[in-house]
């Protein structure tokens, strides 16, 4: 069972643009974790969210908790190639299937 | 930083061969992982440790075992490897006190078996 819903599942788009990806489940949320993948590496952890209603940022990366915790989502402003990568959610050890993100220059 | 590694990027098995992947972490954490990840099933959780010689099942313990004889080391054995277990493998650390859900990855293993 899938617990963690990740939307969209691929997205393709032009530097510069901006994007938002989402991670929804059923279930209220204690925390949730946001990591980074590119190919061939292991995940890297991007952040932790914990309290209803917060939002993080880290550089161009906004992350945002939903205030009943059953959501989250991840903004990115100005895309770079670099952020080029497999964008997981994680809730306590189960995992997204990930947004797989390409940005062209 | 945390530096978790793993000790083949790539490995080529036989069906029926017993395969050790091991994994060591320098930051002295608690807690240790191992995943295999597949396309469209994502990451799955084999086996986890919060201590020494203390071993937890994941979701997915079917072929595998893990020892822990040193906080640093975390082994995965397949017994018996089989065509199914071809897989990419992650093994991961996290500590108690910056939260056992903020885990550190290695490179990861690219197994094929044969």
């Amino acid at each position: 069972t899938q617990l963690l819903e990740q939307s969209p599942q691929f997205l393709s788009i032009q530097e510069g643009e901006n994007l938002t990806v989402y991670c929804n489940s059923s279930s209220v949320f204690s925390s949730l974790q946001w990591y980074r993948q590119e190919p061939g590496e292991g995940p890297v952890l991007l952040v932790t969210v914990v309290t209803g209603g917060e939002v993080k940022k880290l550089k161009r990366l906004t992350f945002q908790f939903g205030d009943a915790r059953k959501d989250s989502s991840l903004h990115i402003t100005a895309a770079q190639p670099g952020d080029t990568g497999l964008y997981l959610c994680v809730r306590k050890l189960i995992w997204g299937l990930g947004t797989s993100l390409a940005v062209n220059p | 930083d945390v530096k978790v590694t793993q000790s083949s990027r790539y490995l080529v098995k036989r069906t029926g061969e017993k395969v050790f992947l091991e994994c060591v972490q320098d930051m002295d954490h608690e807690n240790m992982f191992w995943y295999r990840q597949d396309p469209g099933l994502g990451l799955r959780l084999i086996y986890f440790s919060y201590d020494v010689k203390m071993k937890e099942k994941g979701d997915i313990p079917e072929g595998y075992s893990v020892s822990r004889e040193k906080k640093e080391r975390f082994s995965l054995i397949l017994e018996s490897a089989s065509t199914n277990q071809t897989s990419m493998y992650l093994c991961a650390s996290s500590s108690l006190a910056g939260g056992p859900y903020e885990q550190f990855f290695g490179p990861g293993t690219r197994l094929t078996v044969l």
